[in-house]
């Protein structure tokens, strides 16, 4: 079936760590999104790329990296530079240039210990 | 810049009620209007949408018109159930090229039985 896999699912952290959430889609979308979310928060923009190589950051993209080096993968390290990386993480995707929808996978929980 | 209001929540209903929940935008341009809901611990998913002034959107017994003179993109359900308790999120994208979509905080309903 076509969508957006995610994972880990769950991810915990210590201190100090980096760590990589893995976003991976298979329905030929070009575009492709990260968000971040905190309880009782909106979603905010991470980083997005429209094309392979090329990223843009969101609104709250310090402490984070990203990669495009393949159509279909877009993961997202949580450097130690991140204060306060405890939150969900949502990839999505959305076919360019005429589609409006955007596609939202699982989810990732990221927990600093 | 472009954003999203939506009322804040929770909200607790009955089942068999009516269900509204507010959303207006701001935006510059003409934006593409969504409504997405996420279950508990899940990923967001595409509820209805709208994508010019007067279009109705519905899905699964909701519908939202998007309002132009009003800014608005109200979500309707004439009749909630249980299985609607989940978070509802307004969202807009501005159709010019490949901006992201910016979100409400999110409206939590809860449905008793």
């Amino acid at each position: 079936d076509g969508g957006i896999t995610q994972s880990p699912k769950y991810l915990f952290r210590k201190e100090g760590q980096n760590v990589t959430l893995s976003c991976e889609q298979n329905l030929n979308h070009d575009a492709m999104y990260w968000y971040r979310q905190d309880p009782g928060q909106g979603l905010r923009l991470i980083y997005y790329s429209q094309i392979v190589n090329d990223f843009q950051k969101g609104d709250i993209a310090e402490g984070y990296s990203v990669s495009r080096e393949k159509k279909e993968s877009f993961p997202l390290t949580v450097t130690s530079a991140q204060k306060n990386p405890t939150a969900f993480y949502l990839c999505a995707s959305r076919i360019q240039p005429s589609g409006n929808t955007i596609y939202f996978g699982e989810g990732s929980w990221l927990t600093v210990v | 810049g472009n954003s999203v209001t939506q009322m804040e929540g929770p909200v607790t209903l009955s089942e068999e009620a009516f269900l509204t929940i507010n959303c207006t935008y701001t935006a510059t341009g003409y934006p593409s209007l969504f409504w997405y809901v996420q279950y508990p611990g899940e990923g967001l998913q595409l509820l209805l949408k709208a994508t010019k002034a007067d279009d109705k959107g519905s899905n699964k017994g909701f519908e939202a018109t998007y309002r132009k003179e009003t800014t608005s993109f109200h979500l309707e359900k004439g009749s909630v159930q249980v299985s609607d308790s989940a978070v509802y999120f307004c969202a807009l994208r501005v159709n010019s090229g490949n901006t992201p979509l910016v979100f409400g905080k999110g409206t939590r309903l809860s449905v008793i039985a």
